[in-house]
């Protein structure tokens, strides 16, 4: 069976710092991924999303970025982080294609002081 | 840019009643349409894809139906439980990506 991990589930950093969120995948081959970001009392806006290794689509322009290195790695960063990025990030993924439904990681809240 | 809306955005219901939400999106280029369930302190679950004109899903007392040409999906609940109280949100499938809206936050009271 398919699992995702996320990582880590609480994170609390300063204005100006750096940030790096992981996501793997276990069972599933060339997923599609997603990140998702939820501010307090909105819906979930979506960041990015892949299609395979080194294909990154952006959605909303900003100082976030993200990577895949591996077929079943999604890395969320940032070089500095603003007070606006405090929310709560949800990594996913689903099968190839449109249709498939999301699965979604634990979730990571990041408190941005 | 693709806006997906749902109305209400937040339900306050007594057990046993039932209760319906929206959710509409552009009509043009439609893939297919999502439901989830969000639970607090859980991640967000699936509950129903569709993706023809007309479709209707129905998992227990949860049932969706599904009107491309107009651009809208409702989402019923039969005999409300304390155990529905979640978030629902319904999601846009635009090729590979896909975009929610906001969400109906329900509360049943037992």
């Amino acid at each position: 069976s398919q699992t995702i991990h996320q990582w880590p589930a609480t994170l609390v950093q300063p204005v100006g710092s750096p940030l790096s969120l992981e996501c793997t995948v276990e069972g599933t081959s060339n997923p599609n991924l997603y990140w998702y970001r939820q501010a307090a009392g909105r819906g979930l806006q979506l960041l990015f999303y892949s299609v395979g290794i080194g294909q990154i689509s952006s959605e909303v322009p900003q100082n976030l970025s993200a990577s895949r290195p591996q077929d079943r790695q999604f890395i969320l960063s940032s070089k500095k982080l603003l007070l606006s990025d405090s929310g709560f990030y949800l990594c996913a993924w689903s099968l190839p294609g449109a249709g498939a439904p999301l699965h979604f990681g634990n979730g990571t809240r990041l408190t941005v002081t | 840019i693709l806006n997906v809306e749902q109305s209400p955005q937040s339900l306050h219901v007594q057990e046993g009643d039932s209760t319906n939400f929206t959710c509409s999106f552009p009509s043009s280029n439609f893939y297919a349409l999502h439901w989830y369930r969000w639970e607090t302190a859980k991640s967000p679950e699936a509950l129903f894809v569709m993706t023809l004109n007309g479709d209707e899903k129905k998992k227990g007392r949860i049932s969706a139906t599904l009107n491309t040409k107009e651009g809208y999906s409702y989402l019923y609940i039969k005999g409300s439980q304390p155990e529905d109280s979640a978030t629902y949100l319904c999601a846009f499938n635009l090729n590979n990506d896909m975009r929610f809206g906001a969400g109906t936050r329900l509360t049943v009271k037992p």
